[in-house]
């Protein structure tokens, strides 16, 4: 089974610049999330999506972040304008529902490495 | 307080020894508890994950979970340098209704030869 698939890999921008991110999930998984993994620090959850609707943005910085998930499969997340504290890596992630809470497993894909100058 | 809290090491142990990762957490509603291995540059993938108190094991790794103490740690077996990494611990409470995670800044491991 393919995994969760991301691009860029690696994006460098100067603050106030605009940019975008793609993923992929792993086929028939509803739930796709994305995560800002600063340097040092754990995943933060910035927004978690089923199927084409949000479930989960209460930690995305909504004057400048926006993401979106047409037909429920792919997604993209979008930085305008962006700040220097913006710099890290953003993971996408998905898992199936159908599994069950005991067997439970969100799977990350490489992540994107934004390095805002 | 945050939410899930881990030392952030780092943890060294020599190859063979076993090591001992340990977590706390302050939501009393969590259910579900993950440990993830991050290789640096990489992205986490699941090595273990445990819902009822004990112990877990698979392979070198035991899970154990205290609910009371709310408390989870990982022991890692006969260390190899391969298991130098970081390892985050991440909690779910299944009744806010989401399925969200969340992460523990992770502890690094060094696995010394």
């Amino acid at each position: 089974e393919a995994g969760v698939a991301q691009s860029p890999r690696y994006k460098i921008i100067e603050k106030r610049q605009s940019v975008a991110f793609w993923c992929n999930p792993i086929s028939g998984h509803a739930t796709l999330y994305w995560y800002q993994q600063i340097l040092g620090q754990g995943p933060k959850l910035l927004i978690q999506f089923q199927n084409n609707g949000v479930v989960d943005d209460s930690q995305l910085p909504k004057d400048r972040f926006s993401a979106e998930r047409l037909k429920g499969v792919d997604s993209t997340l979008k930085i305008q304008p962006a700040k220097l504290e913006d710099s890290a890596v953003y993971l996408c992630a998905s898992s199936s529902p159908q599994v069950g809470q005991q067997a439970y497993e969100q799977y990350f894909g490489p992540g994107t490495r934004l390095t805002v100058t | 307080q945050k939410e899930v809290e881990q030392n952030s090491g780092p943890l060294s142990v020599p190859e063979g020894a076993i090591a001992s990762l340990n977590c706390t957490y302050s939501d009393r509603g969590s259910q579900s508890f993950f440990w993830y291995r991050q290789y640096s540059g990489k992205s986490p993938e699941l090595i273990m994950f445990i819902y009822s108190n004990g112990d877990k094991e698979d392979g070198r790794f035991t899970a154990q979970l205290n609910k009371a103490s709310q408390y989870v740690s990982l022991l890692i077996r006969d260390s190899q340098p391969s298991d130098s990494a970081t390892y985050l611990c991440a909690v779910i409470n299944w009744n806010t209704g989401f399925q969200k995670l969340v992460f523990g800044t992770g502890t690094r491991l060094l696995v010394s030869p």
